[in-house]
């Protein structure tokens, strides 16, 4: 079946110091990669998607590109601010299961100021 | 952008007694709705897919019997707990897929038995 391997946290980093999570995974089909953000208390928000091989989602600083040959989805982000800390989720949908998600295991960001 | 509702936001409730919670797309249709179960800094497990008009899907493991859905209307489906226990203390969070590979989540619901 589908599964996503995400990097262990906690992560914890200064202020403007650059990030990555990685993420790989496993799925019979041509998924679509996704990363959500979960900041405390809420629920989770779709932080950046992509959806076929070599693409790059970006969005409020963060990217991730989809890549088939070592089926990867790593996070990026160069200078992280104290706003980012949050848990992060690497998630992907097989295009043969109405949409549902497997997801990883979630990555605990901290920045420190 | 779509938006999901849970309510309630947290319910705290004796053992053995049975809790509602229900979710909502305001501003869209949804066939299909998924439910999570969140333990404290772990990831989302699958617990069932629920469908309008027919019978949810439940993932192993997962009791019928005990975690009832009910996908009444194309904008509505409630999980109600059962026969609470301490243990099924949890974040329970629903999603509904968009128009594209995507999935809307709700707020999620904090769940307490004491």
């Amino acid at each position: 079946g589908d599964s996503v391997t995400q990097m262990e946290g906690p992560v914890t980093l200064s202020e403007e110091a650059f990030l990555t999570i990685n993420c790989t995974y496993t799925a019979t089909g041509y998924p679509s990669l996704f990363w959500y953000v979960q900041y405390p208390g809420e629920g989770l928000q779709l932080l950046l998607k992509a959806t076929k091989a070599d693409d790059k989602g970006s969005n409020k600083g963060f990217e991730a590109t989809y890549r088939k040959e070592t089926t990867s989805f790593h996070l990026e982000k160069g200078s992280v601010q104290v706003s980012d800390s949050a848990v992060y989720f690497c998630a992907l949908s097989d295009s043969g299961s109405a949409r549902q998600l497997t997801f990883g295991s979630g990555t605990q960001l901290t920045v420190l100021p | 952008g779509a938006v999901v509702s849970q309510h309630p936001s947290r319910v705290i409730c004796k053992s053995g007694t049975s809790v509602k919670i229900e979710c909502r797309s305001l501003d869209f249709q949804a066939t299909t709705m998924f439910w999570y179960r969140q333990f404290p800094k772990q990831s989302l497990m699958l617990m069932a897919t629920s469908n309008e008009g027919s019978k949810a899907t439940y993932e192993q493991g997962v009791e019928k019997d005990k975690f009832l859905i009910n996908h009444a209307s194309l904008t509505l489906s409630t999980l109600t707990v059962t026969s609470a226990h301490p243990e099924d203390s949890s974040f329970y969070i629903c999603s509904a897929p968009g128009s594209t590979y995507e999935q809307y989540f709700g707020p999620g619901t904090r769940l307490t038995v004491t």
